[in-house]
């Protein structure tokens, strides 16, 4: 059973631009939503975070926007840059794990 | 700054073996986790654990699979008699606290690949 779903599975965007990726979910007891970001032979990092509680979180370029109603939950990357292009990860935590997305490839064409 | 150390980077086993991946979370964390990740897909967890015993464990950690914790530092997961299809990126993750308030670190990975 697939806990979190997310879209695109790639991902290209020019320089400058803006990269947004959605992720739904559907267990409800859910309640720690994290975006990993993860570099070729390298482990997943925490990029950002949030809790159902907030609506939006904003760290530099990376916001979160998160709608509780629906399940879902975004990732938008601002002014993009080529250091951007990685495999990016939505991940939802259940009480003792972290389910993951599939991961979007996103690629920052200079 | 601290974080999770695994060994090795890349084992080459032949179908059937057995195999052991470590790790050495970070000191002063008291959960840890193992994930895979088959090449390009998705990571996947396989188990979680705190106060030496599993927490939770999905499908794919079937009666092949176990972990200890043999020491005070060490992780580690055993796969008893490899497969061809257990061949991935073996991460192993550590996290302070439980209750979903702390960020997951994760190792640079174990890749495994099985002959």
């Amino acid at each position: 059973q697939q806990q979190v779903k997310q879209s695109p599975q790639s991902l290209i965007v020019q320089k400058g631009g803006i990269s947004i990726i959605n992720c739904a979910y559907e267990n409800t007891a859910f309640d720690y939503f994290p975006w990993y970001q993860q570099f070729p032979g390298k482990g997943p990092a925490l990029l950002i975070a949030i809790r159902p509680d907030v609506s939006e979180k904003k760290e530099g370029r990376f916001t979160i926007s998160f709608n509780k109603s629906a399940k879902q939950f975004s990732l938008h990357i601002m002014d993009s840059q080529p250091g951007d292009s990685a495999t990016y990860f939505c991940a939802a935590s259940g009480a003792n794990n972290l389910f993951f997305g599939t991961g979007t490839r996103l690629t920052v064409i200079p | 700054e601290p974080e999770v150390t695994q060994t090795p980077s890349h084992q080459v086993t032949q179908m059937g073996q057995e195999v052991i991946l470590r790790c050495v979370p970070i000191s002063n964390h008291l959960y840890f986790y193992w994930y895979r990740q088959i090449l390009g897909q998705k990571v996947e967890f396989l188990v979680s654990f705190y106060n030496n015993e599993i927490s939770e464990k999905s499908e794919i950690f079937d009666d092949q699979f176990s972990v200890e914790r043999p020491d005070g530092s060490n992780f580690t997961l055993k796969i008893r008699s490899t497969k061809l299809e257990d061949s991935a990126m073996y991460f192993c993750a550590s996290r302070a606290d439980r209750a979903n308030t702390g960020e997951l670190f994760f190792g640079e990975g174990s890749r495994l690949t099985v002959l």
